[in-house]
């Protein structure tokens, strides 16, 4: 069976500190490709970073980042110095090779006060 | 410019009403979803068509019909509203080629049923 769990529901933090959000997947796929994606207040779905299965390695945009470890079945995004503007509530997701079906966690909503 | 729009934003209708939601996108991408999301941001898929064939129809109430008269356009209609129906939908599409690849989203269509 195909979920993925963020399991922070809502953090909290002061401007300039650093987050990480957490994901945690389950799938049977041997490939299989994983997902953020950022809606802010506004309310429009932005699409962050794809990684499929057979990268591990970890990426970095910018403040952004993202750690995939396979033998923790994680997908862990983090925010470096964080901002007010990434207030935000973040998703990450999941799909099988092959499926044009995302499956979504519950989001984690990110405040980050002046 | 933009690049997956859908209309309207709001939409605020009486209980028992029917009513539709356009969504057209400029990207050249061959395969469009509908998205609900709930008032607990849990988001979750309804249809999705690649090259005007239904590929994805999630367990939805029959009272929800999509409809794509081109690969650049997936409307949503819906009879029969009723006060669960109330939520964001989603209209989003995907680039050409395999599944898996990162979907784009419109701006979201909030639907309210009184």
């Amino acid at each position: 069976a195909q979920k993925v769990t963020q399991a922070q529901t809502e953090i909290s933090v002061v401007e300039k500190e650093d987050v990480t959000l957490d994901c945690v997947y389950e799938t049977r796929d041997t490939t299989y490709y994983l997902f953020w994606y950022k809606q802010p207040p506004s309310g429009e779905l932005v699409f962050l970073i794809r990684r499929n299965s057979f990268d591990e390695q970890n990426e970095i945009s910018g403040r952004y980042s993202w750690n995939f470890q396979k033998s923790t079945s994680s997908f862990n995004f983090t925010i470096t110095a964080s901002q007010v503007v990434d207030s935000a509530v973040y998703f990450c997701a999941l799909s099988e090779y092959g499926n044009y079906q995302l499956i979504w966690g519950a989001g984690t909503k990110l405040i980050i006060k002046p | 410019d933009t690049a997956v729009s859908q209309t309207p934003k709001y939409l605020v209708t009486q209980m028992g009403n029917d009513k539709s939601i356009k969504c057209e996108q400029n990207l050249g991408h061959d395969t469009m979803y509908w998205y609900k999301q709930d008032s607990k941001k849990f988001l979750k898929i309804m249809f999705s068509y690649n090259n005007k064939e239904l590929i994805i129809n999630e367990t939805v109430p029959n009272r929800f019909s999509p409809k794509s008269p081109d690969k650049a356009h997936l409307n949503l209609h819906i009879n029969s509203l009723e006060l669960g129906d109330s939520a964001v939908y989603f209209c989003a599409s995907s680039p050409p080629g395999t599944a898996n690849t990162e979907a784009f989203f419109g701006q979201g269509t909030r639907l309210t049923v009184v």
